[in-house]
């Protein structure tokens, strides 16, 4: 079993619609959170960072982090047709350094 | 992009041929990270660096090896292509002391091995 599962969709979506996106994790050491986004053919670029459990708001998105479910969500409000891309988690533990494990990637596409 | 650039983007080869990847960096950056991504996987570490002449294996290190010889460059050779390493590279390197965990990415290698 993966130490961090993402549903790889692909998922798709009417412009304007409230787009979930989730991962869950096995390994309880886990403290600090990241979404990705990935255009096709490009690198990942960060997205979001959390800390620890709660949430964080950036203008149309925010990540939520529920350690006592290992669970982290990615919500992006009114999505529009830039916002198609894969989103990917990732995580590390507090001793790991920078060494990241990463979910397998969702795949989004807003239809205008 | 923090200044990353990977060369050659695109690169077709025949198995048991040697084939080395290079990543640059223009920003200093003390860690640098060498990833795989594949449909169903993500990303996966293959080899990080931590200094100059500092390297450590990751998740999937078997068949590559890696050198840094200079804080810019990281390089990531197979020793003997097979085609499971067909595959699309990505390097990234991360801030020294950065409070964000932010990892700055390259544009991607992608590797066919025929």
């Amino acid at each position: 079993q993966k130490e961090v599962e993402q549903d790889p969709g692909p998922l798709s979506v009417p412009e304007g619609a409230i787009v979930s996106l989730n991962c869950t994790y096995s390994n309880s050491a886990f403290q600090y959170f990241m979404w990705y986004r990935q255009y096709s053919r490009k690198g990942p670029e960060l997205l979001m960072y959390t800390y620890s459990s709660g949430n964080k708001e950036d203008g149309r998105f925010t990540a939520q982090v529920d350690k006592s479910s290992k669970y982290i969500s990615l919500f992006i409000r009114d999505s529009q047709p830039s916002d198609s891309a894969t989103y990917l988690c990732a995580m590390r533990s507090h001793n790991q350094g920078g060494k990241l494990i990463f979910g397998q990637g969702t795949e989004l596409s807003v239809k205008p | 992009d923090a200044g990353i650039t990977q060369s050659p983007r695109h690169k077709v080869t025949e198995t048991g041929t040697p084939v080395t990847l290079r990543c640059h960096q223009t920003e200093n950056h003390r860690y640098m990270y060498w990833y795989r991504q594949d449909p169903g996987h993500g990303l996966r570490l293959i080899h990080y660096s931590y200094g100059v002449k500092d390297t450590d294996k990751g998740e999937v290190s078997d068949g590559y090896s890696v050198s840094r010889s200079k804080t810019e460059d990281f390089l990531l050779t197979l020793e003997s292509a097979t085609s499971s390493q067909t595959s699309v590279y990505f390097c990234a390197t991360h801030l020294d002391g950065g409070s964000t965990d932010t990892q700055y990415f390259g544009p991607g290698t992608r590797l066919t091995v025929l």
